[in-house]
Formats: structure tokens, sequence, C-alpha cells
């Protein structure tokens, strides 16, 4: 089956620092990889997304690359700050779509100023 | 441009009850999804809903249901409820074409205490 596995939070950082949230994933056939954020008192929204190998999603100062090698979708950002701070998480869909996005277990993100 | 709407944001019930969840869907969107978010983990995939059929299901049981409305708004019902069925319940839409872009729009979500 499909699974999306991201680095387990907290993760604390400073304002400015550089950003790095892993993300690794297994499913059949290629799937389409996204990046979705949900800030404090909002819905999920989709940040970035790539649809085949070696795509790059960016948004935002975010950046993630499709890498089907070693099947990773990691999301950096160069600069982060604390109107960062939210939860992340990334999703895979398998071709079709008709079996729904499957998420990771999310990512909570806090930047201090 | 509404967004999606989900009503109501809280309810409790009680084991064995029956509840009804409802959702607006963006306007223009075609498609409609129900996610199962329990605390500290990512959204499950219930079902989904084209065109007032579902097309696609997760690993939930029956007693999970929905309808989709010529107004493309939906219903999420869940019988016989069951402690391990709180959760925060979202809802998220999409305007699907002719191929399925996984760009979803979530509502905030409504959240169920089965006590």
């Amino acid at each position: 089956g499909n699974s999306v596995t991201q680095m387990e939070g907290p993760v604390t950082l400073s304002e400015e620092a550089f950003l790095t949230i892993n993300c690794t994933y297994t499913a059949t056939g290629y799937p389409s990889l996204f990046w979705y954020v949900q800030y404090p008192g909002e819905g999920l929204q989709l940040l970035l997304k790539a649809t085949k190998a070696d795509d790059k999603g960016s948004n935002k100062g975010f950046e993630a690359t499709y890498r089907k090698e070693t099947t990773s979708f990691h999301l950096e950002k160069g600069s982060v700050q604390v109107s960062d701070s939210a939860v992340y998480f990334c999703a895979l869909v398998p071709g079709g779509g008709a079996d729904g996005l499957t998420f990771g277990k999310g990512t909570h993100l806090i930047i201090q100023p | 441009e509404t967004g999606v709407t989900q009503s109501p944001t809280h309810l409790i019930k009680t084991r064995g009850q029956q509840v009804t969840l409802r959702c607006s869907s963006q306007s223009g969107h075609n498609t409609v999804s129900w996610y199962q978010q329990a605390l500290g983990q990512g959204p499950q995939f219930i079902f989904q809903y084209y065109r007032e059929e579902e097309n696609g299901r997760g690993n939930f049981p029956p007693r999970f249901s929905g309808l989709q409305f010529p107004n493309y708004s939906s219903e999420l019902n869940v019988n016989a409820l069951e402690l391990d069925d709180s959760a925060l319940y979202l809802c998220a839409s999409s305007l699907v074409g002719r191929s399925y872009t996984g760009e979803l729009f979530f509502g905030e979500g409504s959240r169920l205490t089965v006590l």
C-alpha cells in the first residue's frame, strides 16, 4: 500500500535559519507528491506540489524536489520567518486519484524570533 | 469566491449514536472528499464523491457513509459511533477535469467527541 513517512516534530528553529523537513514515501506506480500546511486556526492548504520525477515544486520561498531514486520529497526553505510556524504535511496521490491523498503524520514547526 | 465551510464545528455524542456532518464545497468545485484526522496524526481518506456518486473509498467500514447533492454540497454520516471515532473530520473540495491534480481545498473541520 501507499505510505508517507516524515520527520517527527516539533522542530524548533530561530528566525532566518535554514529549514529541512524530510519526507519519504512508498507507492505503487508514479504518484504525485504534495506539501500541505496548516497554520494555527486555519484549514489545511496546499503549499506546493510535484507531479513527476525531478520536478521541483516551489511557493512562498519553500521548495521540494521529487526524487524517484530515493523516494523522497524533502521540504526546504533558506530563511524561515516566525509566520512560517505551522504544521506541515507531506502527502501523495497515486495516478487517477480515486484512492484519495495519503498523508504523513505531520511536522510541527516552531520559529522563534 | 466562498471557501469550504463545515458544520457543526464541534459536537459531542455518546457511543452507539449516529452523527451527520455537513460540508459546502468551494464555488465551482465538482468533487468532495472526506478525511478523518485523529489527534497528532495526519488526515486519513474516508471517501470521495464525484457527480453524486462515491468514486473512491479508504479503509473505513460501511457505517461511514456519505452523500453529495446536486449543488455539490455533501454530508458524512457515521452510525453506531465508537470511542475511536473521536477525531477532526475534514471536508475537501476540488475541481476534477481530465486529470486528477490532488489540489484539495479544505474546510476547518468538525471536531467530534464520542463519550
